[in-house]
């Protein structure tokens, strides 16, 4: 199993460009999550999805949208790149039991210029 | 709303000596609490969760509801400890994780 994957690696935006980044699992989970990074803020949930078809918005979600068209993947897209937006991104899933943990992605560098 | 709260953004050690990376919660209810991990150049991943009261690569943390506090404890630190350590917390059948601002152990020889 790959577990959780995310592509790109790395990417540079000029403000104003869009993007889409790519999460994957291979893991059948039913959740998936789209989290942002940055220096002392901890991990702050942008948006998730309990289910194929299903998102819903986490606590950072402006500037965001997503989509779960099939369950093995979850998109995060940028419609338009902010320098505020410059941050690691990272992917995460889990089962749908109460007691499952999150398994993450190795996370996308995104810098926004 | 729920909060996890790591009051120490930077913590620094030498090998050999106790540790102890703070947590702290509010949420009114009886939270699922974790520590997750991350190397450097390596994806988080889960250290240990309150439910399972187990010892992981030597750390242990108790939930103390009175205190509403969670810390993450290890009698000797080692050098491969040194990594980003995030508490977070999870409402009872919640689908999320609220995690904390992190903190980063440094173990020096």
């Amino acid at each position: 199993n790959a577990g959780v994957t995310q592509t790109p690696k790395f990417r540079v935006l000029k403000t104003g460009q869009s993007m889409t980044l790519l999460c994957a699992q291979d893991m059948n989970h039913e959740y998936m999550y789209w989290y942002r990074q940055d220096p002392g803020m901890g991990l702050r949930l942008i948006h998730y999805s309990v289910g194929e078809g299903t998102t819903a918005k986490g606590e950072v979600p402006d500037g965001y949208n997503v989509s779960r068209l099939k369950k093995q993947n979850f998109l995060l897209g940028l419609e338009s790149a902010a320098p505020s937006q410059t941050s690691v991104y990272f992917c995460a899933s889990r089962d749908g039991g109460n007691q499952e943990t999150q398994y993450f992605g190795p996370g996308t560098r995104l810098l926004v210029l | 709303a729920q909060r996890v709260t790591q009051p120490e953004k930077l913590l620094s050690v030498f090998k050999g000596a106790p540790v102890e990376l703070k947590c702290n919660y509010s949420y009114s209810g009886s939270p699922e609490l974790f520590w997750y991990v991350q190397y450097s150049r390596q994806r988080l991943q889960l250290l240990l969760r309150h439910i399972s009261r187990e010892s992981i690569k030597g750390f242990t943390a108790d939930l103390n509801k009175g205190e509403t506090s969670f810390h993450l404890k290890k009698p000797f630190a080692q050098e491969e400890d040194s990594a980003m350590y995030y508490c977070a917390l999870r409402v009872t059948s919640g689908s999320r994780l609220t995690f904390g601002e992190g903190t980063q152990l440094t173990v020096n020889p």
